[in-house]
């Protein structure tokens, strides 16, 4: 069985810092997601990483992924107070089970940003 | 990507009673999934509902509790039945599509 764990799962952050929030995942996966969900709404879609090595950045956010490690990282870069929601990472285990296409979700990170 | 219609928004509830609620996506689908998503809490997901046949439900959820119809590939509803205030989440849609997954904008539901 597929799980997800994600830590911190707090993160108080200050205007213009950095820090990383991890997602380790238990068995082989073919996808990893991060999303954002703002507080009453659904989740946006960030980032999908495909591969070993797999890095994406939009803006102030760059993901990774290591499938040896079973660890994808998304590092924040000088925080701006419009990034704070709470950021989900999800994995979908390997093609060819009965489980594949259903997303197991991280418990999810609340980020907030202080001046 | 897909664009997902869910209804209601929001409903408040009496214990006892039923609520359904619709995802409708503007084209077709193969796989659509329902989630809950209790108060401060990640998502879980309840079952893979399939066109044609029964909906495959995930442990410790029950077709009697939450039966779920999948009449075509573009909808879908789930029902949450005799309900308790325990039940008071947020219910999301989700549909795998060539974009990847995309999810509806959720039904707050609040049981009183």
């Amino acid at each position: 069985e597929l799980k997800v764990e994600q830590n911190p799962l707090f993160l108080s952050m200050q205007e213009g810092k950095n820090y990383t929030i991890y997602c380790n995942y238990s068995t082989t996966s073919d996808r990893l997601y991060w999303y954002r969900q703002d507080p009453g709404k659904s989740l946006e879609s960030l980032f999908v990483l495909l591969s070993n090595g797999a890095v994406k950045q939009e803006g102030r956010l760059m993901a990774s992924l290591d499938t040896k490690a079973r660890l994808s990282t998304l590092h924040i870069t000088a925080a701006v107070h419009d990034l704070s929601a709470t950021y989900f990472c999800a994995a979908r285990p390997d093609p060819g089970g009965t489980s594949y296409g259903k997303l197991t979700f991280g418990q999810g990170t609340i980020l907030t940003v202080h001046p | 990507s897909a664009v997902i219609s869910q209804k209601p928004s929001r409903d408040i509830c009496q214990r006892g009673t039923s609520l359904t609620i619709q995802c409708q996506v503007d084209s077709q689908v193969t796989m659509m999934f329902w989630y809950r998503q209790q108060p401060g809490q990640s998502l879980t997901l309840i079952a893979t509902a399939n066109q044609g046949s029964e909906a495959t439900y995930e442990s410790g959820f029950v077709i009697d509790k939450f039966p779920i119809s999948r009449p075509n590939l573009t909808f879908s509803t789930l029902t949450v039945s005799n309900m308790s205030p325990e039940d008071s989440s947020i219910y999301l849609c989700s549909v795998l599509g060539a974009d990847g997954y995309t999810f509806g904008s959720g039904t707050r539901l609040t049981v009183v």
